[in-house]
């Protein structure tokens, strides 16, 4: 069966300081990778997707950025946070043609908060 | 105007009542609606899914979607407290990427 998992659950940290958050999955090979943001009330914002090692697609111009070194890896950087950037991070996976719909498989989400 | 809209609530029923949450939508070319819930601290995970228009029913659930008016509509009947969970619309696009509503936030109070 398929997993995936993102660490870390929680963060807390200063503004002006570096992120990396971390996605991983098992069970599938060659899925198509998402990271989305998730403000309280406001849906889920699509941030980047990729299809494949090195392709990252950016949906939202801003001071994050994406990378997938390895084809079941997603990293979600950004060298310097602001508090704008406070929120539900979710990264999800997918495979297509699996079926009629993009069904989505969502991990476990890490809270970041900018002080 | 956003391509999905849904009042993100919150919503707040008693336990054993019918409840109906709703979204429209701009699009008439969208032909996939889903419906994911959502648990605190949680993933969203997909609930159900619908093709065009007309009724799909799993158990206690019933989404719905209405193309003339662009309406979709997920009920839920005999309500639970587990069912409290933000349940967020969406549809897809015709490069497969998912138009998300904003979610609505439920509570079944028992």
């Amino acid at each position: 069966s398929q997993t995936i998992h993102q660490w870390p659950a929680t963060l807390v940290q200063p503004v002006g300081s570096p992120l990396s958050l971390e996605c991983t999955v098992e069970g599938t090979s060659n899925p198509n990778l998402y990271w989305y943001r998730q403000a309280a009330g406001r849906g889920l914002q699509l941030l980047f997707y990729s299809v494949g090692i090195g392709q990252i697609s950016s949906e939202v111009p801003q001071n994050l950025s994406a990378s997938r070194p390895q084809d079941r890896q997603f990293i979600l950087s950004s060298k310097k946070l602001l508090l704008s950037d406070s929120g539900f991070y979710l990264c999800a996976w997918s495979v297509t043609l699996r079926g009629p719909i993009n069904e989505q498989f969502f991990g476990p989400g890490t809270r970041l908060t900018v002080l | 105007q956003k391509e999905v809209e849904q009042d993100p609530g919150p919503l707040s029923v008693p336990e054993g009542a019918i409840v109906s949450l709703n979204c429209t939508y701009s699009n008439s070319a969208f032909q996939y609606f889903m419906w994911y819930r959502q648990y605190s601290r949680k993933g969203p995970e997909l609930l159900m899914y619908t093709y065009s228009s007309g009724n799909k029913e799993d158990g206690r659930f019933t989404a719905q979607v209405d193309k003339s008016s662009k309406y979709i509509s997920l009920f839920i009947r005999d309500s639970q407290p587990s069912d409290s969970a933000t349940y967020l619309c969406a549809t897809m696009d015709s490069n497969y990427q998912l138009i998300w509503g904003a979610g609505t936030k439920l509570i079944i109070k028992p």
